[in-house]
């Protein structure tokens, strides 16, 4: 089983709809989740950081941690073209070392 | 803030050449940078982890002798890709970290390598 698991996708979603975006991983001692999302052709963005479980929002990003379930979502409310790229969840335990996610190629149609 | 650039952004080069790529954070100190490899439709993997001031410590299966890291001031961490062959044709990205906010990393924008 690997570390991190994500759903490669596409997803292709009409604008202005709910882009919902998860990962699940085994590694319980994971206490820091990130989610970056990368255009093509180009270095990963942070976008939302979280420690332990919870809720964040900002903005139309929001992200979820069930670390008793051991998964992480990602929400984009109102979605737009600009946002078509691919999403990555990584993970940490604290140390130097990112686990990521393959990442999940998402498309908003206009 | 937390800018990270990388130089260059593509290079081409020939079978048996050495490339060098710089890594730099432009806005903060870095104690910690790392250096990535990525596919096509892959994740990023993990080459190594280089720390200011000391040997990088490398993943599992990468070659140190192949891809040297140099990190010699706390904005600028070096990757050369020694006798490049066409496997070694990928997009490779770094990323730093910022010495208040440990678990953070911030990517630059990747440099592809293209060996003919």
């Amino acid at each position: 089983q690997k570390e991190v698991e994500q759903d490669p996708g596409p997803l292709s979603v009409p604008e202005g709809a709910i882009v919902s975006l998860n990962c699940t991983y085994s590694n319980s001692a994971f206490q820091y989740f990130m989610w970056y999302r990368q255009y093509s052709r180009k270095g990963p963005e942070l976008l939302m950081y979280t420690y332990s479980s919870g809720n964040k929002e900002d903005g139309r990003f929001t992200a979820q941690v069930d670390k008793s379930s051991k998964y992480i979502s990602l929400f984009i409310r109102d979605s737009q073209p600009s946002d078509s790229a691919t999403y990555l969840c990584a993970m940490s335990e604290g140390s130097n070392r990112l686990a990521f996610g393959k990442g999940n190629q998402v498309v908003v149609i206009p | 803030g937390a800018v990270v650039s990388q130089h260059p952004s593509r290079v081409i080069c020939k079978s048996g050449t050495s490339v060098k790529i710089e890594c730099r954070s432009l806005d903060f100190q870095a104690t910690t940078m790392f250096w990535y490899r990525q596919f096509p439709k892959q994740s990023l993997m993990l080459m190594a982890t280089s720390n200011e001031g000391s040997k990088a410590t490398y993943e599992q299966g990468v070659e140190k002798d192949k891809f040297l890291i140099n990190h010699a001031s706390l904005t600028l961490s070096t990757l050369t890709v020694t006798s490049a062959h066409p496997e070694d044709s990928s997009f490779y990205i770094c990323s730093a970290r910022a010495g208040t906010d440990k678990e953070t990393q911030y990517f630059g924008p990747g440099t592809r390598l293209l060996v003919l």
